[in-house]
């Protein structure tokens, strides 16, 4: 089983800071990746796929990159709206998919 | 637009089984797969298994294979997952969610989820 881990665990940071999350494969999955979003009391939303591509309606401030191992979310300029949980996952072992712990970013 | 609603809360006791629904609309559902998805309190998320909308063929995650159970009515665009065996650390929220394009992709929209308790 690919193992994902996430870090930091929690992100505490000013609306308009950048924010840096990172997930970290066991072996490698390629660019078969994505990142979720998770406010409380909600259901996961897809926000990035294949690693890098943005999904539907997701605003330009979230990007992702890696490849293989190493892989990172940026959100660009913290806004309030993005204080959640956030979900690395990866595909590349079909038909056996695994989820990262997650990282819970504040906004002071 | 794409809606994905799920059944209700459950409280079962150990040992018994839940079955969640998970009623689709907005797309043709033969030419999506479906994810179930689960949640523990205060925990991350852990993928349970994968259904194909238009033949039924499933993956699960060996940690629940022979506990659960994925199947489909294509006549109601309807998914349902049944887990048997319920034990106290079965207890979480349980989400479905669509393929995101056509078959085996990412999981994108997801339902509301359904919160099932298991005490003795």
């Amino acid at each position: 089983e690919i193992v994902l881990t996430q870090s930091p665990a929690t992100l505490s940071l000013s609306p308009g800071e950048r924010a840096t999350l990172s997930c970290r494969a066991s072996q490698s999955v390629s660019s078969s990746l994505a990142w979720y979003q998770q406010k409380p009391g909600q259901a996961p939303r897809l926000l990035i796929f294949d690693a890098s591509k943005r999904a539907t309606g997701i605003p330009a401030r979230f990007s992702g990159s890696g490849s293989g191992t190493d892989f990172t979310l940026t959100i660009s300029s913290l806004e309030p709206e993005d204080s959640a949980f956030y979900h690395c996952q990866q595909r590349n072992s079909w038909p056996l998919l695994t989820f990262g712990g997650g990282t819970k970013v504040e906004i002071k | 637009q794409v809606q994905l609603v799920q059944s209700g809360a459950e409280v079962k006791k150990t040992g018994a089984s839940v079955k969640v629904s998970c009623k689709t609309s907005g797309y043709t559902f033969t030419n999506f797969g479906i994810h179930w998805v689960r949640q523990a309190p205060g925990q991350g998320l852990e993928w349970m298994g994968w259904i194909r909308g238009y033949n039924g063929n499933t993956h699960y995650a060996p940690s629940l294979q022979g506990r659960v159970i994925m199947t489909t009515d294509t006549s109601t665009s309807t998914a349902y997952m049944e887990l048997g065996s319920l034990r106290s650390d079965d207890t979480a929220v349980y989400y479905c969610a669509r393929d995101r394009s056509g078959d085996v992709d990412w999981a994108d929209p997801w339902g509301e989820g359904t919160m099932v308790t298991v005490s003795s």
